[in-house]
């Protein structure tokens, strides 16, 4: 199985700062990996997928980086709004695996 | 626009079943595999099974292979999980996720989930 880590595992920044979280994978995923997005209570929703691709409806305010085994999901202006935990996947192959979460408060 | 809904969430005794349901609306659902993933609480998420659009392929996550199974009927646009030999650690929020056929295998949309105790 391929082993997902984050960092960190939790975050706290204040409005309008630049925020990176990696993800690094055991193995080579080649591009097939996905950032979600989890607020309080709620479900988990697509933020990008094959790495860098922002899924519609998505603010242009988070991007995704990397190759191989280490990527980065960046916020380049947190806003109050993006209060929530943050999951890497990877769909390269089975069984799908996540990253723990990287916990982000605001200040 | 596409809308998942779990349902059948319960408090089940340890070594018990429950069959969850997920109803899909807005989408061709034979079109699409579909996911199940689940969250215990506090904790991360955990990918449990998939089932592709015309049930050929299915696939498993080790903890849950030989007690779960996963399942499909397209004329009513529903996917199913039937979970036997529940445990205490079962306890979680379940999830079905449509899954992207396109290549890149992404989970979009969700369903708000639905919430399954194992307790005594």
């Amino acid at each position: 199985d391929i082993q997902m880590t984050q960092s960190p595992s939790s975050l706290s920044a204040s409005v309008g700062d630049r925020v990176n979280i990696t993800c690094r994978t055991s193995q080579s995923i080649s591009n097939y990996l996905n950032w979600y997005q989890q607020k309080p209570g709620k479900a988990p929703n697509l933020l990008i997928y094959g790495v860098s691709s922002l899924q519609g409806g998505v603010p242009s305010r988070f991007s995704g980086s990397g190759s191989w085994t280490d990527f980065t999901l960046t916020i380049s202006s947190l806003q109050v709004e993006d209060l929530a935990t943050y999951y890497c996947q990877q769909t390269y192959n089975f069984p799908r695996t996540f990253g723990p979460g990287t916990k982000v408060e605001i200040k | 626009e596409v809308y998942l809904v779990e349902s059948g969430g319960d408090l089940v005794h340890p070594g018990g079943s429950l069959r969850l349901s997920c109803a899909a609306s807005g989408i061709t659902f034979s079109d699409f595999g579909m996911n199940w993933v689940r969250q215990a609480p506090g904790k991360g998420l955990e990918w449990l099974s998939y089932i592709s659009g015309r049930s050929t392929t299915i696939y498993y996550a080790d903890s849950i292979k030989g007690r779960f199974t996963i399942s499909r009927d397209n004329g009513k646009k529903s996917l199913y999980l039937q979970m036997n030999s529940l445990r205490d650690d079962d306890t979680a929020v379940y999830y079905c996720a449509t899954n992207d056929d396109t290549g890149w295998n992404f989970f979009d949309p969700w369903g708000q989930g639905t919430l399954v105790i194992v307790s005594s």
